[in-house]
């Protein structure tokens, strides 16, 4: 099964902040790589799929690259209702999410 | 509008079974695979199983396959899980999730639903 690490697993950033999250996989999954958001009691969200394509509706402040086996989520100017829970998923192979990256405010 | 709404959650005994259901709107239900993900206490998001739009492939997780069934009518508009089996380690919040594909394998999720409690202790 293919692996897959995010890093940080949390992060405390403010208002205003650049922020970047990373996810690697255990193998090359070319661009099989999608970017959630998720708060605590809703449903997650959509952000990025196929590794850099905005989600209808999705703020331009959220993007994504990579292929391969890394990949980024960048916000580019946080905002309040940014804070949240943050995986990767694959879905090159079988389906599976990273461990998640929590970002408070700081 | 797609929605997506989940029902049937509960507290449970070990061994004991339990189906959910989510009824979808907004969108043409039968167009659509559809998945199940949950989220445990404190732990990550982790895809449970899907189902494509014809109904005519399943799809598991080692962690649930023998023990959960995913299963759709498509004239009802509703996806299901019958959970059999459970074990405290199936204690999560159980989402429905609308795949962008109607075939193939599970790829990833334009909607998701509220999640429902599953709860399985003594």
């Amino acid at each position: 099964d293919i692996q897959m690490t995010q890093s940080p697993s949390s992060l405390s950033a403010s208002v205003g902040d650049r922020v970047t999250i990373t996810c690697r996989t255990s193998q090359s999954i070319n661009s099989y790589l999608h970017w959630y958001q998720h708060k605590s009691g809703k449903a997650p969200k959509l952000l990025i799929y196929a590794a850099s394509s905005l989600q209808s509706g999705v703020p331009s402040r959220f993007s994504g690259s990579g292929s391969g086996t890394d990949f980024t989520l960048t916000i580019s100017s946080l905002q309040p209702e940014d804070f949240a829970t943050y995986y990767c998923q694959q879905s090159y192979s079988k389906l599976t999410f990273g461990q998640g990256t929590r970002l408070e405010i700081k | 509008e797609v929605q997506l709404l989940e029902s049937g959650g509960g507290l449970v005994q070990p061994g004991g079974s339990l189906r959910l259901s989510c009824a979808a709107s907004g969108f043409t239900f039968t167009n659509y695979a559809m998945s199940w993900v949950r989220q445990a206490p404190g732990k990550g998001l982790e895809w449970v199983s899907a189902i494509i739009g014809g109904a005519t492939s399943t799809y598991y997780a080692d962690s649930v396959r023998g023990r959960f069934t995913i299963s759709r009518d498509n004239s009802k508009n509703t996806l299901y899980l019958q959970m059999n089996s459970l074990r405290a380690e199936d204690t999560a919040v159980y989402y429905c999730a609308k795949d962008v594909f109607g075939s193939g394998g599970p790829n990833y999720f334009d909607c998701w639903g509220q999640g429902t409690l599953v709860t399985v202790s003594s």
